[in-house]
């Protein structure tokens, strides 16, 4: 079972400031099946990269994903306060299972 | 307006079962496999289970396997989950997620959950 670690595990920076996270896969994942959500407290996740670097419907272009084989980020170009969440990387597997990250927490300073 | 929403959660003892539903509305149900994906308190995600259109591709976590059962009927455009043998590491947050096969198999779609607490 291929595992996903994201790190840091906490981001304290300021609005207008540049995020980046970073998901690392304990084996080689293909780009296209390596998607990225947000999670605000009490909500649902919400879909904000697929494919790696594609942004889901909706989703502004201050978010941008990139990344291969095993390492994939997640960048903020600049932070608004309603970006102020947890961020989880997810993959889809040859085994037919899909796996989280134990996300990311990007906090404000 | 595209939406899921769960429901069935509740408090349940050890050993006993619940059955969780999700219900679709909005978009192409009977088109679109679905997923069960969990979140315990002050955890991660956890994806649990995923059924296809068909009802003929059916997947489950380990830690799920053997004892919940994933179905769907796309006449009346809902998901449901039966939970046999809980355990205390059950207690989550449930919730239904689309997947669209056209973003990598990611989930797009995503109800507001329904709490389940197994505790005696």
């Amino acid at each position: 079972e291929i595992v996903l670690t994201q790190s840091p595990g906490t981001l304290s920076l300021s609005p207008g400031e540049r995020a980046t996270l970073s998901c690392r896969a304990s084996q080689s994942v293909s780009s296209s099946y390596l998607a990225w959500y947000q999670q605000k407290p009490g909500q649902a996740p919400r879909l904000l990269i697929y494919g790696a670097s594609s942004r889901a419907t909706g989703i502004p272009d201050r978010f941008s994903g990139s990344g291969s084989g095993t390492d994939f980020s997640l960048t903020i170009s600049r932070l608004e306060p309603e970006d102020f969440a947890v961020y989880y990387c997810q993959q889809y597997g040859s085994s037919s299972t899909w796996t989280f990250g134990q996300g990311t927490k990007v906090e404000i300073k | 307006e595209v939406q899921l929403v769960e429901s069935g959660g509740g408090l349940v003892q050890p050993g006993g079962s619940l059955r969780l539903s999700c219900a679709a509305s909005g978009f192409s149900f009977s088109s679109s496999g679905m997923n069960w994906v969990r979140q315990a308190p002050g955890k991660g995600l956890e994806w649990v289970s995923y059924i296809n259109s068909g009802s003929v591709n059916i997947y489950y976590a380990d830690s799920v396997k053997g004892r919940f059962t994933v179905s769907r009927d796309n006449a009346k455009n809902s998901l449901w989950l039966q939970m046999n043998s809980l355990r205390a590491e059950d207690t989550a947050v449930y919730y239904c997620a689309r997947l669209r096969g056209g973003y990598g198999y990611a989930f797009d779609i995503w109800g507001q959950g329904t709490m389940v607490t197994v505790s005696s």
